[in-house]
């Protein structure tokens, strides 16, 4: 079956350490997304990429950083450098780009929690 | 509705009643708009979607009303099912901020037996 694969689904770290949050789709899909959800909020966008080897910033990409080395995958790195990383992180990705007409398809999500 | 602060709204029916959620937009640049579902722990799944130059789109059991003059977006859904109990958020797509999507805060639709 076609999808996306997050993981780990939980996770947990001390402070000050780095984390990163793998996902991986086998859609074929050229576009991909990091989303952090939070309580009682909407996604915020943190990196998107809309082709192999390129990715630009988002709404809230401070403390975070991410590669894009080959189409189906796109690891977020959660830094210690992000201040409040405790949150639910949703990969996604679509046919086109940020621009374009598209539905997003999501990850089942990886839940980061800060010891 | 949708609405900013950190309780999601809520909406409580009774199961085999119709449920409408309701979703406010601000930005009249805005030319596409998704629902989609969530369920607890899961990411979001897509349930319909709606153009501009449309005012209504049905699927099996939900219709998107677009009310652009009120910049106001609703979703129905017919016999809600206990299986519907999710959060729901509504999702716009603005030229003049990139064409990003823009997430609403979301709706927590309860089904009650």
């Amino acid at each position: 079956d076609g999808g996306i694969t997050q993981s780990p689904k939980y996770l947990f770290r001390k402070e000050g350490q780095n984390v990163t949050l793998s996902c991986e789709q086998n859609l074929n899909h050229d576009a991909m997304y990091w989303y952090r959800q939070d309580p009682g909020q909407g996604l915020r966008l943190i990196y998107y990429s809309q082709i192999v080897n390129d990715f630009q910033k988002g709404d809230i990409a401070e403390g975070y950083s991410v590669s894009r080395e080959k189409k189906e995958s796109f690891p977020l790195t959660v830094t210690s450098a992000q201040k409040n990383p405790t949150a639910f992180y949703l990969c996604a990705s679509s046919t086109t780009g940020i621009s374009g007409a598209n539905v997003l398809t999501f990850g089942a999500g990886s839940r980061l929690t800060v010891l | 509705g949708e609405s900013v602060g950190l309780h999601l709204p809520t909406l409580s029916v009774q199961e085999g009643d119709n449920s409408i959620i309701n979703c406010a937009y601000s930005n009249s640049a805005s030319d596409y708009f998704i629902w989609y579902k969530q369920e607890s722990g899961k990411g979001p799944q897509f349930i319909i979607d709606i153009r501009s130059n449309m005012d209504k789109r049905q699927g099996q059991r939900v219709t998107v009303l677009l009310n652009k003059t009120v910049k106001h977006l609703s979703l129905q859904i017919a016999a809600t099912q206990p299986g519907d109990s999710a959060v729901y958020f509504c999702a716009e797509r603005a030229y003049n901020q990139g064409g990003k999507l823009i997430f609403g805060q979301g709706t927590e639709l309860s089904v009650k037996p």
